[in-house]
């Protein structure tokens, strides 16, 4: 059936520094992948989408890029903040199903 | 717009006991769902509408009750609270585009 997996957390970085968070799927058809991120004692707020291949997603100097070829959809800043800190999740829909199938999530941490 | 609601923000029952968590939304959108999300689990999906009178399980619906009369309202009811059932319980709804919005969360611990 349709999964996803991202990158086991937690991701530690420096603010500033460069943040790569991975992200792969397996799906049948063409489904839509979304990044969704979460903040402490919050629900979850979609942060990007993108629903074809070759498109990129974007939202508050995140990006990612739909890659049909490596079946990815890989989450990246330039310069990340303290108030980054949350806990990021790679998601799909379409494809065998129209239900939202989450990774497991992400927490990054950012420290001053 | 209130998006979607969700009550208790924080409940404690004991085990055997039952209640229902709220949900409602006021976008009119068709498709809602309740999630339950553990710590290593991320989120998992416990039932899903597509419309008013129509319900379907997920991943996880054992132990747990739908109903949709309205499009606005999907309660969640628990019929014999478990400890196995502690969780954080999310409600959500969807959009025609597949853009999914949650509710802020319902903390739930069963003793």
């Amino acid at each position: 059936g349709d999964s996803v997996t991202q990158m086991e957390g937690p991701v530690t970085l420096s603010e500033e520094a460069f943040l790569t968070i991975n992200c792969t799927y397996t799906a049948t058809g063409y489904p839509s992948l979304f990044w969704y991120v979460q903040y402490p004692g919050e629900g979850l707020q979609l942060l990007l989408k993108a629903t074809k291949a070759d498109d990129k997603g974007s939202n508050k100097g995140f990006e990612a890029t739909y890659r049909k070829e490596t079946t990815s959809f890989h989450l990246e800043k330039g310069s990340v903040q303290v108030s980054d800190s949350a806990v990021y999740f790679c998601a799909l829909t379409g494809g065998a199903t129209n239900k939202l199938i989450f990774g497991t999530g992400t927490l990054l941490a950012v420290q001053p | 717009n209130a998006g979607v609601t969700q009550t208790p923000k924080f409940q404690v029952l004991k085990t055997g006991q039952s209640m229902t968590l709220q949900c409602a939304q006021d976008m009119n959108h068709e498709y809602m769902s309740w999630y339950r999300q553990d710590p290593g689990m991320g989120l998992r999906l416990i039932h899903y509408s597509v419309g008013a009178g129509i319900t379907d399980q997920g991943e996880v619906p054992n132990g747990y009750n739908v109903s949709r009369s309205t499009t606005e309202d999907f309660p969640l009811r628990l019929l014999s609270a478990a400890p196995s059932q502690t969780s954080v319980y999310f409600c959500a709804s969807r959009s025609s585009s597949y853009e999914q919005y949650f509710g802020p969360g319902t903390r739930l611990t069963v003793t």
